[in-house]
């Protein structure tokens, strides 16, 4: 069972590139998430989903943007990348059962120079 | 506006020398609060969930509780494998279930 698999690992990309993060999940979760990471701050919510073709803003949106067409994937498009957006990226989902558990993926670590 | 602290940020233990992490919410209608588990250079992995004050929770060397205001993650006798950083998280519930975490606190246990 792979659980949330996240790619690419890594990334560098140039100020003004634009690139997709991937996250597929097996587990037949409605609810999928995306996070950010950077130091000293707690994971901070860019975008979340319900369903296939229901996504919503969370507290961190601008410079992303999402799709759902299947209950299994969720990527994460970011446009004209900008040093900002250096952070450590998670992907995450859950079944929708109240108060349930997330389960991550292992990440993405990417750098804008 | 809903918000999670955590402290210390940083903690250094001996092997085999009990403390505890603090985590201090003010989370509208709490419904959740999470503690996760996170190592480095991978995402968090679930430890407890808390739903009322007054309830813990065990696992292993760990023991979580939960007061009105806040949360405790014990650590009793630590090993060197319980090297990491530890992620609280709460949720006031709703049909998002969106979670607010932490900063974490990131705890080295030396042999």
């Amino acid at each position: 069972n792979a659980g949330v698999t996240q790619t690419p690992k890594f990334r560098i990309l140039k100020i003004g590139q634009s690139m997709t993060l991937q996250c597929t999940q097996d587990m037949n979760h409605n609810y999928m998430y995306w996070y950010r990471q950077d130091p000293g701050m707690g994971l901070k919510l860019i975008y979340y989903s319900v369903g296939a073709g229901i996504t919503d803003k969370g507290e961190v949106p601008n410079g992303y943007n999402v799709s759902r067409s299947t209950t299994e994937d969720f990527p994460l498009r970011l446009e004209l990348a900008a040093p900002s957006q250096t952070s450590v990226y998670f992907c995450a989902s859950r079944t929708g059962t109240t108060n349930e558990k997330l389960f991550f993926g292992s990440g993405t670590q990417l750098s804008v120079l | 506006e809903d918000q999670v602290t955590q402290s210390p940020e940083a903690l250094r233990l001996q092997e085999g020398e009990s403390s505890s992490l603090n985590c201090s919410y003010t989370v509208s209608g709490l419904r959740g609060l999470f503690w996760y588990r996170q190592d480095p250079g991978k995402g968090p992995e679930f430890l407890f969930t808390l739903y009322s004050a007054g309830e813990e929770k065990e696992k292993e060397r760990l023991k979580a509780t939960l007061t009105k205001k806040e949360s405790f993650l014990h650590i009793t006798a630590p090993k060197p494998e319980d090297s990491a950083t530890y992620l609280c998280a709460g949720t006031g519930g709703g049909a998002t279930n969106k979670l607010i975490f932490g900063t974490g606190t990131l705890l080295a246990v030396q042999p």
